[in-house]
C-alpha cells in the first residue's frame, strides 16, 4: 500500500483566516514533505521532515508554518496568506530521506481570497 | 544551480506508437531517478525508479539511464490515450546532508485515438 492522505481536498479562505493542511501515511515512512505545484509548473519543495525534525524548509514566508506530530502525521498550518499563495499543497513520503522514491497524496487545492 | 531539464514538448503519438521522453540533468553526483505521470488536476504518480545504468523495465515502461551522460529517458511502447499526462522526470540532488526531490518542467504527453 502506497497511500498518502489528504485533508481537505479543497480549502478557500481569506487572507486573515487561519487553516490547516492534513497529511497521513501509514507506510512506516520516516520522511515526509510538503510541496506547492502552481498550474502547469512542477512541483516546488516547501519542507522537508526527516525523523519528525525538520530538516529542510526552502526559505518559505512565515505564513507557513508545518508541524510534524508523529512520524504518520504531517500538518501545514496557514495564516495570513496571500492570493498568490493559491495553488496544489501537496503532501509526499519516503522510507526515508536518503534519496527513496517519494509518493505523493492526492493534494489540496487552496484558494486564497 | 542544479537542473533537470526535459525535452521541450507538448509531444503528441497515434496509439500503438512508442513515446521517448527524455532528460537530463547537471549533478553529476545524482544517484536516483524518478519518472512522475501527472494528469491534470491530479497528483504526480510515480510510474518508475532507476539507480544503475541501463535499463530498467516495467510493463510497457522502460527507463533508461546514463550517468556518465547524465542522461535519463522513458520509453512508453504501445502508447494507449490513457497514457496522455504530463511526465515530470524527478533526480534526486544532495544539498549539504539532505537530498532534494529536483523535477524538470515535464513533458505533455498526448496519445491520439
Amino acid at each position: 500500500d502506497t497511500e498518502v492522505t489528504q485533508t481537505p481536498k479543497h480549502l478557500v479562505m481569506g487572507m486573515t483566516n487561519k487553516k490547516s493542511l492534513k497529511c497521513e501515511q501509514h507506510m512506516g515512512h520516516r520522511a515526509m514533505y510538503w510541496y506547492k505545484q502552481k498550474a502547469k509548473k512542477p512541483p516546488e519543495l516547501m519542507f522537508v521532515y526527516s525523523y519528525e525534525k525538520l530538516s529542510i524548509n526552502e526559505s518559505v514566508p512565515s505564513r507557513f508554518s508545518p508541524e510534524c506530530p508523529n512520524s504518520s502525521l504531517l500538518n501545514l498550518h496557514l495564516h495570513a496568506l496571500q492570493p498568490e499563495d493559491s495553488a496544489l499543497y501537496l503532501c509526499a513520503s519516503s522510507p526515508s530521506g536518503d534519496g527513496y522514491e517519494q509518493y505523493f497524496g492526492p493534494g489540496t487545492r487552496l484558494t486564497v481570497t | 544551480q542544479k537542473e533537470v531539464e526535459q525535452n521541450s514538448g507538448p509531444l503528441s503519438v497515434p496509439e500503438g506508437a512508442i513515446a521517448s521522453l527524455n532528460c537530463t540533468y547537471s549533478d553529476r553526483v545524482s544517484q536516483s531517478f524518478f519518472w512522475y505521470r501527472q494528469y491534470s488536476g491530479k497528483s504526480p504518480e510515480l510510474i518508475m525508479s532507476i539507480y544503475s545504468n541501463g535499463d530498467k523495465e516495467d510493463g510497457r515502461f522502460t527507463a533508461q539511464l546514463n550517468k556518465a551522460s547524465q542522461y535519463v529517458s522513458l520509453l512508453i511502447r504501445d502508447s494507449q490515450p490513457s497514457d496522455s499526462a504530463t511526465y515530470l522526470c524527478a533526480v534526486n540532488i544532495i544539498g549539504g546532508s539532505n537530498y532534494k526531490l529536483t523535477f524538470g518542467k515535464g513533458t505533455l504527453l498526448t496519445v491520439n485515438p
